[in-house]
């Protein structure tokens, strides 16, 4: 248990419709980065926040948005989807920015476009 | 060409054998991580590194900063140990470059 925690687990939705996904990161960490796996792809990253501020910006579609709250706590939020939103999202949080701390990860949430 | 490339991309090996999984990148780093997903999904990351040589049970992560590679063994391994293996090198930004993976089957 990497002390990172996802939800929902699995989503199940329509295109078009919008949905968020949440992480919360490990106690302590200030970090999150989202990252988004489609089938047999590697990891895209996404966004990261740092103590509440956006810090880098990936392969984010203009759809996608995310927020990072005082708490911590991060949501991302995918709008208009499209058969192709299907993957999975998974977060991350470290403890600082710096390039030498590592990534712990959520366990994913699987979104599944119909 | 990518910024990190894995090789091999598939590996079926028999239990008990001696793996290694390959990592080179063309970008400076600052860090290299070799994370573990299993079957299921999940991610673990399995190192960090920025220079020499990790050991972890069964697991070893080198890195040569000059040559730009990285390599990742696992000894005496086990069915357990199959998933897709991951490196991924930090560069001059806080973003993660990924390789694609290798996906690794040991067999009993």
């Amino acid at each position: 248990d990497s002390g990172v925690t996802q939800t929902p687990k699995h989503l199940i939705t329509a295109t078009g419709q919008r949905v968020t996904l949440r992480c919360s990161p490990r106690s302590g960490d200030l970090s999150v980065y989202w990252y988004q796996q489609s089938l047999d792809q590697g990891l895209q990253f996404l966004i990261q926040y740092y103590n509440g501020e956006e810090r880098a910006k990936g392969n984010i579609l203009e759809r996608f948005s995310a927020q990072q709250f005082p708490d911590l706590h991060s949501e991302l939020n995918l709008s208009s989807l499209e058969l192709g939103d299907s993957a999975l999202y998974f977060c991350a949080s470290s403890v600082v920015e710096g390039s030498y701390n590592e990534q712990f990860f959520g366990p994913g949430t699987r979104l599944t476009v119909l | 060409k990518n910024e990190v490339e894995q090789s091999p991309q598939n590996l079926t090996a028999q239990e008990g054998e001696f793996i290694t999984i390959n990592c080179s990148y063309s970008v400076g780093i600052s860090a290299l991580h070799w994370l573990q997903q299993h079957p299921g999904g999940g991610i673990v990351s399995l190192f960090m590194l920025s220079s020499g040589k990790k050991k972890h049970g069964r697991l070893i992560a080198t890195i040569n900063i000059q040559e730009k590679h990285s390599s990742l063994h696992i000894t005496a391994s086990h069915p357990r140990d199959s998933a897709v293996y991951i490196c991924a090198v930090r560069g001059s930004n806080y973003q993660l470059i990924w390789g694609a993976g290798t996906k690794l089957i040991i067999k009993p």
